[in-house]
């Protein structure tokens, strides 16, 4: 089964200080990965995906995740973190053994950024 | 471009009755999925309609039914409440097609049953 795994249930970092964000996936084939960040109250917003090509993916408000075959993850990754980057974020994968590929996603990650 | 609106935002019934949740996708969109987003369970697919036919469908009981207009909205139904169906409902919409694509997100509905 196609999976996503988010081994971290909370991520604690200085401001200004870079930020690690942990995903690997297991699929069938080819991953298309996907990273979203989801405010409190709110729905989900779509920082950056990978579907093919460069292995280092730039997405919205500064973040970047790099794609790692051999390892199976896509890490999001920000040089320096900033407190309003504070929020729960979600590693997900398309699964395309579904007739049209829904997403699949892991339990998320709390990053809390302190001044 | 107006995004992807959901309603009702908060609402409450209790155990037994029914809900419908409505979605609006972003213009042009063809395709809606649902979510159900709990504390335990994390992000759950329920299921994604594309052109008014369900063409996928998560692992959730028959009580949990949707449907899409012919202007793509779509609504989400829930019969026979549960306590264990208290959640956000979140509703994403995306082009359709061949789906390697980002989904949009809704604020979702927080649905709690009492």
């Amino acid at each position: 089964a196609q999976s996503v795994a988010q081994p971290e249930d909370q991520v604690n970092v200085a401001e200004g200080n870079p930020l690690t964000v942990k995903c690997t996936y297991s699929v069938s084939g080819n991953p298309y990965l996907f990273w979203y960040v989801q405010y409190p109250n709110r729905g989900l917003q779509f920082l950056l995906k990978y579907i093919t090509g460069d292995n280092l993916v730039k997405g919205s408000y500064g973040f970047e995740a790099e794609f790692n075959k051999s390892q199976t993850s896509f890490h999001l990754k920000k040089p320096s973190a900033l407190v309003s980057d504070s929020a729960l974020y979600f590693c997900a994968v398309r699964d395309m053994l579904g007739s049209q590929g829904n997403l699949i996603f892991g339990k998320g990650t709390k990053l809390s950024v302190k001044p | 471009k107006a995004g992807v609106t959901q309603t009702p935002r908060y609402l409450i019934k209790t155990r037994g009755q029914q809900v419908t949740l409505s979605c609006s996708p972003i213009s042009g969109h063809r395709s809606v999925s649902w979510y159900q987003q709990t504390p335990g369970q994390g992000l759950q697919f329920l299921f994604e309609y594309f052109s008014e036919t369900q063409r996928n469908k998560g692992n959730f009981p028959g009580r949990f039914s949707g449907r899409q207009f012919s202007n793509s909205r779509s609504e989400m139904n829930v019969s026979t409440l549960e306590l264990g169906d208290s959640a956000l409902y979140l509703c994403a919409s995306s082009f359709g097609g061949p789906n390697t694509g980002e989904l949009f997100f809704g604020e979702g509905s927080r649905l709690t049953v009492l």
